[in-house]
């Protein structure tokens, strides 16, 4: 089945503490990217990525990273979690300009 | 950045009844998709639409863009309890990005 597997669902951390959400799809998909969705407003762009080791900055990149060593995988890194980072997080998969296929979300909480 | 906006924000209607949200977009486009998402899961991809086409169908479902208006329409036909969700518009580029709006929140009254 295509897919596109987000790792954790749900994830509560304190202030500070590095985390990573991991990201895989299984559709060789050349694009991936990362979002965050907050109320009212919608969903913005963290990075994304056109191939392997080739990731770009999206609207909303501050205090992120991410790494793409695989065509499948895109884990998202929060080096230094702020309480402003609690979000709803997708990882999304494209094979060009076409239509995408978003993972199930992660729910992050830091306090 | 491009980000499209969605009108109206929140619609309510009886089970049957058609639903119809508006998105606009502020640059040009390759395409301009719409999804849905239930409450709190991944989007769905449910329709694409290219620049240089004007109107297209899937089931119950009808998009239409106006590149002359920045503009596009969802419309949702004999609308069901199953279809309460948010739909966004996105706008594609030719550089891959989809730029969402803020969404439409359809709830189906039975």
């Amino acid at each position: 089945e295509a897919q596109v597997t987000q790792n954790p669902r749900y994830l509560i951390t304190v202030t500070g503490k590095k985390l990573t959400v991991t990201c895989s799809q299984n559709m060789n998909h050349e694009y991936m990217s990362w979002y965050r969705q907050d109320p009212g407003l919608g969903l913005r762009q963290i990075y994304y990525s056109m191939n392997v080791e080739v990731t770009d900055k999206g609207d909303v990149p501050e205090g992120y990273k991410v790494s793409r060593k695989e065509k499948r995988n895109f884990p998202l890194i929060l080096e230094s979690p702020s309480p402003n980072q609690t979000s709803l997080y997708f990882c999304a998969s494209s094979p060009g300009s076409r239509e995408a296929f978003f993972g199930q979300g992660t729910r992050l909480t830091v306090v | 950045s491009q980000q499209g906006e969605e009108d109206p924000q929140a619609l309510s209607i009886q089970e049957g009844e058609n639903a119809t949200m508006n998105c606009s977009y502020k640059t040009s486009i390759n395409n301009l998709q719409w999804y849905r998402q239930n409450s709190g899961r991944g989007l769905v991809h449910l329709i694409l639409i290219r620049s240089n086409e004007r109107e297209k169908h899937s089931g119950r479902l009808r998009v239409t863009l106006d590149t002359s208006k920045k503009s596009s329409s969802l419309l949702i036909t004999a609308s069901r309890a199953a279809d309460t969700a948010s739909y966004f518009c996105a706008e594609g580029g030719n550089d891959y990005k989809l730029s969402f709006g803020a969404g439409t929140t359809v709830t189906v009254r039975a």
